[in-house]
């Protein structure tokens, strides 16, 4: 079964600053997807990032980047110059091959400090 | 606009009285899913659909109902809802398991 693991259920950053979270997961497939959702206090689930498991390059969205080990089996959000619109939760998730579905992890909320 | 409607946002009931909560999109997605949100446990799989007439069980299926008989809606049916299932719900529609979910808005449900 897979799995998807976040460490850090609460995290605050300054303003301006630049904060990473993590995500570690488990799964049997060689090729796969990897996302971030963000999910601010409106309950929308927005896409942040996503990046393609063959692919070594890591994606990169404006001020959000990854860091994808695939050998460690992680996949780490880093958010630079921290917006006060960046307070949300934030969610890892792996898909399922069957049916298109998502396995998250627990979440990791996050508050930027003005 | 390419969107995934659910409804109703709020909905508070009580144990035993059936209740329905609709999704539907006008993206000509494929897949359609369900899940629910509770706090500490992410969001987790409820029921799927790779198309119409074709669902399957998610991770947590039990107490729930679904049915895909056009390709635009995939409603959520609680036949005799439980306070365990109080939870948030959230409906997603996408083309395939490379692209990225769309997802409705939420249901905030509260049984008691």
């Amino acid at each position: 079964a897979q799995t998807v693991t976040q460490s850090q259920p609460e995290m605050s950053v300054q303003e301006a600053e630049t904060v990473t979270l993590s995500c570690t997961y488990d799964t049997s497939e060689n090729n796969y997807y990897l996302f971030w959702y963000k999910q601010p206090p409106s309950r929308q689930m927005i896409l942040v990032i996503r990046q393609e498991a063959y692919k070594q390059q890591n994606a990169t969205e404006n001020r959000f980047s990854v860091n994808f080990q695939k050998a460690a089996k992680s996949f780490s959000l880093k958010i630079s110059d921290s917006q006060l619109g960046d307070t949300a939760m934030y969610f890892c998730a792996l898909p399922h091959n069957a049916g298109n579905m998502l396995t998250f992890g627990g979440g990791t909320r996050l508050m930027v400090k003005p | 606009e390419a969107q995934v409607t659910q409804n109703p946002r709020y909905l508070i009931t009580v144990t035993g009285k059936k209740l329905t909560v609709t999704c539907s999109q006008n993206m000509n997605h494929e897949y359609m899913s369900w899940y629910r949100q509770d706090p500490g446990l992410g969001l987790r799989q409820i029921y799927y659909s790779m198309n119409v007439e074709v669902t399957d069980k998610g991770d947590v299926p039990e107490g729930y109902k679904v049915s895909r008989k056009e390709k635009r809606n995939f409603p959520l049916i609680l036949e005799s809802p439980s306070p365990n299932q109080t939870s948030l719900y959230f409906c997603a529609s996408s083309f395939g398991t490379e692209s990225p979910l769309h997802f409705g808005n939420g249901t905030r449900l509260t049984v008691t």
